[in-house]
Order: C-alpha cells, then sequence, then structure tokens
C-alpha cells in the first residue's frame, strides 16, 4: 500500500534555531499535502494545505513566516519551523492524498523539542 | 507499542440508517482516542474524542462512540445517515504524545 515517509521522528533543537521536517510520499505522487500540529491529550490542528508548485494555504493563526511550507514536487513537501522557540514544541504530522483525492494517508510525525 | 485496527475497509448504508464504523486498538496506558473525518480532496475534522473522562463520548453531526475498555473498541455510532456523512473516517490513538491512525473506512451513503 501508499507509504508516507516523514522524517525526522523526533528532534531536540535550540531556542532561535530553524528545523526542517520532511515529508514523502514514497509510492504515490501527491499533488496535495496537510500539515497538522498536536499539543498532548488534544486534537490534530490542520496548520497549512500544501499544493505542488503553488503557496501553501495557511489556516487562520497560523504564521506562515514561522512555518515555511514547501512542496516543490509531487512526492515531497518541507515544513521549517524558523526561528523555533518552547512553545512551538509538539508533535507534527504530515498526510498526502493519492493523485485522484481517493484516499489519505498518513507520516509517523515529527516531535518536536525545543529547548 | 500502541495499535489501531479499523475492521472495514467499507461501510455502505442507506440514507436514515444506523451507521456503526468499527475501531479496535491495543495500547500499553491510558490512551486518547479520536475519531476523524475526511471529505474528498480535505484535511481532517475531529468528530469526537476520548480522554479518560466520560467513555460515552459525544461529538458533533450527531456522531457518537463509547470507549470499552474491556473490549479495547471504540466504535463510531450514529442513529440516522446522512447523505453529507459520506467520507473516510480514521481512529486515531494517542498514547505518550504518539498519534498511531487507523487505516480508515470509507463510508458510503446510499439514497
Amino acid at each position: 500500500g501508499a507509504v508516507v515517509s516523514q522524517h525526522p521522528s523526533w528532534v531536540i533543537c535550540k531556542s532561535g534555531t530553524s528545523v526542517k521536517i520532511e515529508c514523502r510520499s514514497l509510492d504515490f505522487q501527491a499533488t496535495t499535502m496537510f500539515w497538522y500540529r498536536q499539543f498532548p491529550k488534544q486534537s490534530l490542528m490542520l496548520m497549512a494545505t500544501s499544493n505542488e508548485g503553488s503557496k501553501a494555504t495557511y489556516e487562520q493563526g497560523v504564521e506562515k513566516d514561522k512555518f515555511l511550507i514547501n512542496h516543490a514536487s509531487l512526492t515531497l513537501s518541507t515544513l521549517t519551523v524558523t526561528s523555533a522557540h518552547p512553545e512551538d514544541s509538539s508533535f507534527y504530522i504530515c498526510s498526502a492524498i493519492t493523485g485522484l483525492g481517493e484516499k489519505l494517508f498518513f507520516g509517523s510525525g515529527t516531535q518536536l523539542s525545543v529547548l | 507499542a500502541q495499535s489501531v485496527t479499523q475492521l472495514d475497509s467499507h461501510v455502505s448504508v442507506s440514507e436514515g440508517t444506523p451507521v456503526l464504523l468499527r475501531c479496535n486498538y491495543s495500547s500499553s496506558y491510558s490512551p486518547s482516542l479520536f475519531w476523524y473525518v475526511q471529505h474528498p480532496n480535505k484535511g481532517l475534522q475531529l468528530l469526537l474524542k476520548y480522554t479518560s473522562a466520560a467513555t460515552l463520548v459525544k461529538g458533533i453531526n450527531g456522531f457518537e462512540a463509547e470507549f470499552k475498555k474491556s473490549e479495547t473498541s471504540f466504535h463510531l455510532t450514529k442513529p440516522s445517515a446522512h447523505m453529507s456523512d459520506a467520507a473516510e473516517y480514521f481512529c486515531v490513538v494517542s498514547e505518550s504524545g504518539q498519534l498511531t491512525f487507523g487505516s480508515g473506512t470509507q463510508l458510503t451513503v446510499l439514497p
């Protein structure tokens, strides 16, 4: 079956540094990918919708200059947390839709801890 | 380690009839459990969540789910299906900050 690979699975960084998270669709082309964020025991929050070759669409309240999303190819989307701060510590997960939009697959998530 | 099994990849019901989407989980500790819905080409929308409070959880759009620890189940139900309920549904378990998704159940609602 289709697989979405998300890397890294966890990262610890210093405050003020930037962190890049990759989301790859391994055996299908994903025209649309989604990025979510989850705080402990809370539900997933959709951050942005990433479409290949165009600018990402951010949800209300999500800082686009802080959470940079690049969807440069049909198999790769990246989320860069710029100038990370402790409040950015969270679990980030991506998902990808198959070409015809018939199925959604999830990455395994990235646990970010900012010191 | 935690895991989630959605027992049916596809469910078809007639409009106005009850909906049952099954989910079983395994978890070492006390998990949080969620049901999400995905409409075509859209992101996930939270239907409901269980976080160790009442075992019967009521969500949006008339959905509810019951946490049964003895059966390790968290099935999603709705008394009467509506055409707009046609979508894919995901059961998710969260433990110690780690999420595990079920493989999804596609719900078709027939007129």
